[in-house]
């Protein structure tokens, strides 16, 4: 299985902050790498598929860049309810895999 | 606009059989366009694909659990369901249902049911 390292696993910020997440894969997946939110309590959310492209609907201060085995979110200006924990998804190889995650808090 | 529902027993003991199934709306599983799938997320920890099927009932499942997994369709319904047998505690999480986009590489899971909590204990 490919192996998605997330970093950090934690951080806490201020509203209005930049938020910068890392996602690592343990082998070259080209661009198929895929973000999700999960609000507390909530089911995950697709957020950015193939690395760079914002769902339908999901607000611009949220965007994704990468490929190869490097990769990187960022939230532009955070706000209150993206409060959440942040999943990176290769698309790759079977099986496909999750990051740890990356909980997002306020300070 | 697609919706997903899990519906099942939300305890069961150990060695037994896990049952759930998703209920579709808003979408035909039947479209093609998709794979349907389980993912589950044991509490506080992260994210695990189980396995996915197609309209025609063809099956994909994670290593690790391919000999305890069974995912089928059923186009009539509109649902697609999962048995997991032999179950532990270690079986214990949410499972959601989630809809995969068929696209390049395997896709990804553009929609979501609610989780449904499975607790594995006598």
């Amino acid at each position: 299985d490919i192996q998605m390292t997330q970093s950090p696993s934690s951080l806490s910020t201020s509203v209005g902050d930049r938020v910068t997440i890392t996602c690592q894969a343990s082998q070259d997946i080209s661009n198929y790498l895929n973000w999700y939110q999960q609000r507390p309590g909530k089911a995950p959310k697709l957020l950015i598929y193939e690395a760079s492209n914002l769902e339908t609907g999901v607000p611009s201060r949220f965007s994704g860049s990468g490929s190869g085995t490097e990769f990187t979110f960022i939230i532009s200006s955070l706000q209150p309810e993206d409060i959440a924990t942040y999943y990176c998804q290769q698309s790759d190889n079977f099986p496909p895999t999750f990051g740890g995650g990356t909980k997002v808090e306020i300070k | 606009q697609v919706q997903l529902q899990e519906s099942g027993p939300g305890l069961v003991k150990p060695s037994q059989t896990l049952f759930l199934t998703c209920t579709v709306s808003g979408d035909s599983i039947s479209s093609g366009s998709y794979y349907w799938n389980w993912i589950r997320q044991p509490a506080g920890k992260g994210l695990e694909w189980i396995g996915r099927v197609y309209t025609s009932g063809s099956t994909k499942y994670t290593p690790s659990l391919q000999s305890r997994v069974t995912i089928s369709v059923d186009t009539s319904k509109n649902q697609f369901s999962l048995k997991l047998t032999f179950v532990t505690a270690a079986d214990t999480a949410v499972y959601y249902c989630a809809r995969g986009l068929m696209v390049r590489g395997l896709g990804w899971f553009d929609a979501w049911g609610q989780g449904a909590l499975v607790t594995v204990s006598s």
